[in-house]
């Protein structure tokens, strides 16, 4: 199976900043690469789609990029609300395997 | 728009099946465009993708855990439902049904319900 791996698993910065995220899968999976966020205590939410898609109503700050085995995700400017815990899931086949994660906190 | 909604027992003893049902209310669970699945959330860690299954029934199943998982739809209902056998502590997890959305082969959750805990403890 493929397997997702992201990093970093955690990091801390201040408002405003810009945040990167990467996700490496361990064979190529084309572009069929979804970002999820998962803010304490709810219910992941789809972000990102086909590597570089935003989902409807997800603020413009995020954009994804990459194909094959690297991806990325960036917060242009993080805000206050973007606390959570950011997963890849890969979906061009079975299974659809996940991240492990990666926590975003405000410095 | 979709709702998700699991129900099931929140607890189950050690060697027994888990099952949850998941109600769709708001869309069709007959639309050939979307799947339907299942996924879980020990506390404090990652997502794990369980299985789907297509209204057809054709279904797709984690390796880790096929030899234990039957998921299964009825239109009818409006349910589909996932049946966990021999479970351990290691089940312990918050569970989430979700609609997968897209086209071609090419589907990924973009509705998901509010989650179910199930704890297995005797």
């Amino acid at each position: 199976d493929i397997q997702m791996t992201q990093s970093p698993s955690s990091l801390s910065a201040s408002v405003g900043d810009r945040v990167t995220i990467t996700c490496r899968a361990s064979q190529g999976i084309g572009i069929y690469l979804a970002w999820f966020q998962q803010r304490p205590g709810e219910v992941p939410k789809l972000l990102m789609y086909a590597a570089s898609t935003l989902q409807s109503g997800v603020p413009s700050r995020f954009s994804g990029s990459g194909s094959g085995t690297d991806f990325t995700l960036t917060i242009s400017s993080l805000q206050p609300e973007d606390v959570a815990t950011y997963y890849c899931q890969k979906y061009d086949s079975a299974p659809r395997t996940f991240g492990q994660g990666t926590k975003v906190e405000i410095k | 728009q979709v709702q998700l909604q699991e129900s099931g027992p929140g607890l189950v003893k050690p060697s027994q099946t888990l099952s949850l049902t998941c109600t769709v209310s708001g869309g069709a669970i007959t639309s050939d465009s979307y799947y339907w699945s299942w996924i879980r959330q020990p506390a404090g860690k990652g997502l794990e993708w369980i299985g789907r299954i297509y209204v057809s029934g054709g279904t797709n199943y984690n390796p880790s855990l096929k030899s234990r998982v039957t998921i299964s739809v009825d239109t009818s209902k409006r349910q589909f439902s996932l049946k966990l056998t021999s479970v351990t502590a290691a089940d312990t997890a918050v569970y989430y049904c979700a609609r997968e959305g897209g086209s071609g082969n090419y589907y990924r959750p973009d509705s998901w319900g509010q989650g179910t805990l199930v704890t297995v403890s005797s």
